[in-house]
């Protein structure tokens, strides 16, 4: 168990539909980072923030936005779902922006778009 | 962007077989990490290696950093069940922010 908790497991839903991902980081960590995992991409950065400020953007859609709260939980939300959207999202964390070594994800939220 | 090859893509082996991974890039690197993602799970961190011509081993795995800090192995040793997963490499990110840029990874299937 890597401490950073991460909500729904499994998303369902449909084309042009609005969803919200949920992010707990491990206690203490500051930063959190949202990564994209499907088959032809990889795993790709999407977004960081450091305690509640965007710190670092990376192949994030317009789509696609992310905030962090002052208890420091995350939420991706991302709208006008579209089938190419379906993959792995992972939220990650770590205690500073600059602790690239020690990185920890969360087990990963399944989103399916139908 | 440093962009990183990893190969090969798939590898299904038997259990106890030995196998080798790579991560080759044309940028050097500080240091470049290893991480291993199991079914079901988000990657964890391997190892860091930081000096052209490290070796790391943890276990039956064996780590090698390039001389020219551009390249990298993953070398197990009688490869298990449990070995089997993805395998990411990724450069060890710049200070002012902790973001990684892995490769495509090489999917490791360890059958008994």
């Amino acid at each position: 168990d890597s401490g950073v908790t991460q909500t729904p497991k499994h998303l369902i839903t449909a084309t042009g539909q609005r969803v919200t991902l949920r992010c707990s980081p491990r206690s203490g960590d500051l930063s959190v980072y949202w990564y994209q995992q499907s088959l032809d991409q990889g795993l790709q950065f999407l977004i960081q923030y450091y305690n509640g400020e965007e710190r670092a953007k990376g192949n994030i859609l317009e789509r696609f936005s992310a905030q962090q709260f002052p208890d420091l939980h995350s939420e991706l939300n991302l709208s006008s779902l579209e089938l190419g959207d379906s993959a792995l999202y992972f939220c990650a964390s770590s205690v500073d922006p600059g602790d690239g070594g020690r990185v920890f994800f969360g087990s990963g939220t399944q989103l399916s778009v139908l | 962007t440093q962009l990183l090859e990893q190969s090969p893509q798939f590898l299904s082996i038997q259990e106890g077989e030995n196998l080798t991974v790579y991560c080759n890039s044309s940028s050097v690197f500080s240091s470049l990490q290893w991480y291993r993602q199991e079914p079901g799970e988000g990657p964890v961190l391997l190892v860091t290696v930081v000096t052209g011509g490290e070796v790391k081993k943890l276990k039956r795995l064996t780590f090698q950093f390039g001389d020219a800090r551009k390249d990298s192995s993953l070398h197990i040793t009688a490869a298990q069940p449990g070995d089997t997963g993805l395998y990411l490499c990724a450069p060890e990110p710049p200070e002012h922010t902790g973001k990684l840029i892995f490769g495509q990874g090489t999917t490791l299937q360890v059958k008994p």
